[in-house]
């Protein structure tokens, strides 16, 4: 069965430090992954995916994500972080497999950057 | 135009109420679905229409009835809902059933009373 693990509930950084949000997977073949980022009371905003190619996925709003095959990760990161980009990120792998296309989330991450 | 749009933002229903919900996107894509969000958690599928069919309904109560009246219009119709039916309800688009990522839409804030 397809899975996403989020370790962190939440993860606190300094306006300007960089930031690593993290995600590993458990997938069947080969995976397609995605980040998504929540703001209080909206839907989910795509930021960026994994599907095939470089490991090194850039995204929107200065972000970036690396694929790992090795260690079965794909950690969401930010050189520089913004008060703004406080938000709920959620992570998450399309069940290809299964034939239902349906995503999987993970619990998701609450990043609160401090100014 | 790149947006999911539903309506109402805000809805509050009594137990015996029915109300709808409504989601509608022009992007031409034929794949939406509808998604249950409790606080503080992931989404969690409900329903899937590829093609204006229901291609998966993951065991939802039957008090939520979807329907897919054009490619452009998804409804989730709610009857007898409980209070632990409150959540935020989204609904998201793509282009077909195996493409990649999905667009959402802002959801719907439901508080059943």
């Amino acid at each position: 069965a397809q899975s996403v693990a989020q370790p962190e509930d939440q993860v606190n950084v300094a306006e300007g430090n960089p930031l690593t949000v993290k995600c590993t997977y458990s997938v069947s073949g080969n995976p397609y992954l995605f980040w998504y980022v929540q703001y209080p009371n909206r839907g989910l905003q795509f930021l960026l995916k994994y599907i095939t190619g470089d490991n090194l996925v850039k995204g929107s709003y200065g972000f970036e994500a690396e694929f790992n095959k090795s260690q079965t990760s794909f950690h969401l990161k930010k050189p520089s972080a913004l008060v703004s980009d406080s938000a709920l990120y959620f992570c998450a792998v399309r069940d290809i497999g299964s034939g239902t296309y349906k995503y999987i989330f993970g619990t998701g991450t609450r990043l609160k950057v401090l100014a | 135009d790149t947006e999911v749009t539903q309506t109402p933002k805000h809805l509050v229903m009594g137990m015996t109420n029915k109300k709808s919900l409504k989601c509608e996107q022009h992007m031409g894509h034929r794949a939406m679905y509808w998604y249950k969000q409790k606080a503080k958690k992931p989404p969690e599928l409900m329903f899937v229409y590829s093609y204006e069919k229901l291609s998966i309904n993951e065991s939802v109560p039957s008090r939520f009835s979807p329907e897919c009246p054009n490619s452009s219009l998804l409804n989730l119709h709610l009857h007898a809902l409980q209070p632990e039916d409150s959540a935020l309800y989204l609904c998201a688009s793509q282009p077909g059933p195996g493409s990649t990522e999905a667009f959402f839409g802002q959801g719907t804030r439901l508080t059943v009373v």
